[in-house]
């Protein structure tokens, strides 16, 4: 089992609407959490830290669930803009600068 | 700030040629990382850097030499180029804010796309 599991997608989703990304992970990575986003031949950026009572930032809101070892990603009000991929990370239990990077989840919006 | 730099940007080798991948950080971290990105996989650690003159190997280490001579600086080698090192690597640096088991956030360059033949 991959330390940190997504669906490749893609996500093909009209502008407007609701997305939903999900990540679950395992006990290697379960620290810290985070969804970087990474445009088409770009670098990953942070896109938001996850934070165990839930947080939200704008239209992003991030979830993580210990008991279930899941995390999940909602993007409100789609937009072009926000196509990319999305990918979930957890940092190392013995570790508090090594990363774990799950494989990401492609988003497309279309207009 | 520049932030973190990568050069070059692309480079196509041939087998058993050799190459220096060069990274540089103008926001004092202390921690800097190589990577490489395949198609459906997640990123992965080639090394990492702690400090100023330290390395320690990553999860594919194999076929890679590494250095940090410098804070600011963190050098990829590869000795001897084979075709299963054709990838996108990506230098990332990130800040040691003393917090065990926090997950520093990572800041990126833009990456070095190589070719081997």
């Amino acid at each position: 089992r991959k330390e940190v599991e997504q669906d490749p997608g893609p996500l093909n989703v009209p502008e407007g609407a609701t997305v939903a990304f999900n990540c679950t992970y395992s006990n290697s990575a379960s620290q810290s959490f985070f969804w970087y986003r990474q445009d088409c031949r770009k670098e990953p950026k942070l896109l938001m830290s996850v934070y165990s009572s839930g947080n939200e930032d704008g239209r992003f809101t991030a979830q993580l669930n210990r008991a279930s070892q899941y995390i999940s990603l909602l993007i409100r009000d789609s937009k072009l803009s926000d196509s990319a991929t999305y990918l979930c990370v957890g940092s190392r239990m013995d570790s508090n600068y090594q990363l774990i990077w799950g494989a990401g989840t492609k988003l497309i919006i279309k207009p | 700030n520049a932030g973190v730099t990568q050069t070059p940007k692309f480079r196509v080798l041939k087998t058993g040629q050799s190459m220096t991948l060069l990274c540089a950080q103008d926001m004092n971290h202390e921690y800097m990382y190589w990577y490489r990105q395949d198609p459906g996989m997640g990123l992965r650690l080639i090394h990492y850097s702690v400090g100023e003159g330290t390395t320690a190997k990553g999860e594919v280490p194999d076929g890679y030499n590494v250095s940090r001579l410098k804070k600011q600086n963190f050098l990829l080698g590869l000795e001897s180029a084979a075709p299963s090192q054709t990838s996108v690597y990506f230098c990332a640096s990130s800040y040691n804010s003393g917090r065990p088991n926090s997950g520093e956030t990572q800041y990126f360059g833009p990456g070095t796309r190589l070719l081997v033949l």
